[in-house]
């Protein structure tokens, strides 16, 4: 299995501009995760699918933060308009979820995103 | 309330071995975990304790889980190089079951 599959690697935009963030979980895998990485505010949580329902989005920061899971093995994240305080790597994670979820998630290489 | 705390940097001499401690606040915590990220790449899982245990040993990397005080340790025996990264203390909650509270990790850094 390749893992958890996020495109694109890097993205450089300018603020106001909108971002799309993608996602291809483990096949198989009915949970699936979005993270926000910064030096300041650490690893969050931003929002969490099963099954491809949004389960639990109180960690999206403001309404210009949106997701979606249109199918098993795609999903997205998207900013619009975007400002340079949504600069952060963005990751993806995907499990089997139910009792298993218990032995953690699998990552993906993340999305580093600079707005300028 | 759901908070994990671990201390920001680790520095260690090649060879040594590494602690590096993480504290928890919910004792709803059903399993425990630590991470393992590499500069550039995403969080990879190193190893997980259920919360009835107290120790758990896999090659190099001891576990101790002390439930009463709420205290997680990962030991790293004969560190080496390829051991720099930045660790993860996290727990999942019984009532939250596919959710992962994370630590702001703890970078480990390896002197010569």
């Amino acid at each position: 299995d390749a893992g958890v599959i996020q495109s694109p690697r890097h993205e450089v935009t300018e603020m106001g501009q909108e971002v799309t963030l993608r996602c291809k979980p483990i096949s198989g895998h009915n949970s699936l995760f979005w993270y926000r990485q910064t030096m300041m505010r650490g690893l969050e949580l931003l929002i969490y699918f099963n099954n491809n329902v949004p389960i639990d989005d109180s960690g999206m920061p403001e309404d210009r933060f949106s997701a979606k899971m249109p199918n098993a093995s795609f999903s997205t994240l998207k900013i619009q308009p975007s400002e340079p305080r949504d600069s952060a790597v963005y990751f993806c994670a995907s499990n089997t979820g139910g009792l298993a979820a218990n032995y953690g998630y699998t990552f993906g290489s993340g999305t580093r995103l600079t707005v300028v | 309330g759901e908070d994990v705390e671990q201390s920001l940097f680790l520095s260690v001499r090649e060879g040594d071995s590494s602690v590096i401690n993480c504290t928890y606040t919910d004792s709803s915590s059903t399993y425990l975990y630590w991470y393992k990220q590499e500069p550039g790449a995403g969080l990879q899982l190193l190893t997980y304790i259920f919360s009835n245990m107290d120790m758990k040993q896999d090659q190099r990397l001891t576990v101790l889980l002390n439930k009463k005080d709420k205290h997680l340790s990962l030991r790293i025996a004969d560190t080496q190089t390829g051991d720099s990264a930045i660790y993860f203390c996290a727990e999942t909650l019984y009532s939250s079951a596919s959710k992962i509270i994370f630590g702001s990790g703890t970078r480990l850094s390896i002197r010569p």
